[in-house]
């Protein structure tokens, strides 16, 4: 089993839906939750970072963390057509210097 | 404030060869992580280096190494290439102080690099 699951999608969606994008994790040493986006042929950016379990808002996007499930949820609200990337889930356990990705969903929004 | 900067950008290579990638990160950031992206595999985590050592490694071979420079740049090789090298090599940047474990990862464009 992998650490990190990712459904890898494609998703598409129309203009303005709201998008659920998710991960789940088998490692319970992971206490930070990351959503990266990544366009074609750049490298990934960070869109949200939380610690432990809970939401985190922040514009059109929120992030939740169920650590009881090992479950992780990205949401965009009024999705847009820049929105369309590949979006990766990462996760890191306290002490480590390292990422552990999801494989990623590609996410396109259709005008 | 210039981001993670990485050459070269593309790269192709024949098997048996071996290459040298470049990574020059955000000013005043001291940590540097390298990963390896496929579409099979996804990203998988190399190693990272903080002020010249090299704090944690992934599950890669000997083949792959890297090292870190005064100024923080670095660079990582790949030996003896083969075509499952094949990838785009990104490399992150972070302040990586004490407790960077929270810090936040920049990532730069990546370097493609293609074995034939």
């Amino acid at each position: 089993q992998k650490e990190v699951e990712q459904d890898p999608g494609p998703l598409s969606v129309p203009e303005g839906a709201i998008v659920s994008l998710n991960c789940t994790y088998s490692n319970s040493a992971f206490q930070y939750f990351m959503w990266y986006r990544q366009y074609s042929r750049k490298g990934p950016e960070l869109l949200m970072y939380t610690y432990s379990s809970g939401n985190k808002e922040d514009g059109r996007f929120t992030a939740q963390v169920d650590k009881s499930s090992k479950y992780i949820s990205l949401f965009i609200r009024d999705s847009q057509p820049s929105d369309s990337a590949t979006y990766l889930c990462a996760m890191s356990g306290a002490g480590s210097y390292q990422l552990t990705f999801g494989k990623g969903t590609k996410l396109s929004v259709i005008p | 404030k210039a981001g993670v900067t990485q050459t070269p950008r593309y790269l192709i290579k024949t098997r048996g060869q071996q290459v040298t990638l470049s990574c020059s990160p955000i000013s005043g950031h001291r940590s540097v992580s390298w990963y390896q992206q496929t579409p099979g595999q996804g990203l998988q985590f190399l190693f990272e280096y903080f002020s010249e050592t090299q704090r944690n490694k992934g599950n890669f071979p000997g083949r792959f190494s890297g090292r870190q420079f005064s100024n923080s740049r670095s660079e990582m090789n790949v030996s003896t290439l083969e075509l499952g090298d094949s990838a785009l090599y990104l490399c992150a940047s972070s302040p990586g102080g004490r407790g960077s474990w929270t810090d936040t990862q920049y990532f730069g464009p990546g370097t493609r690099l293609t074995v034939l």
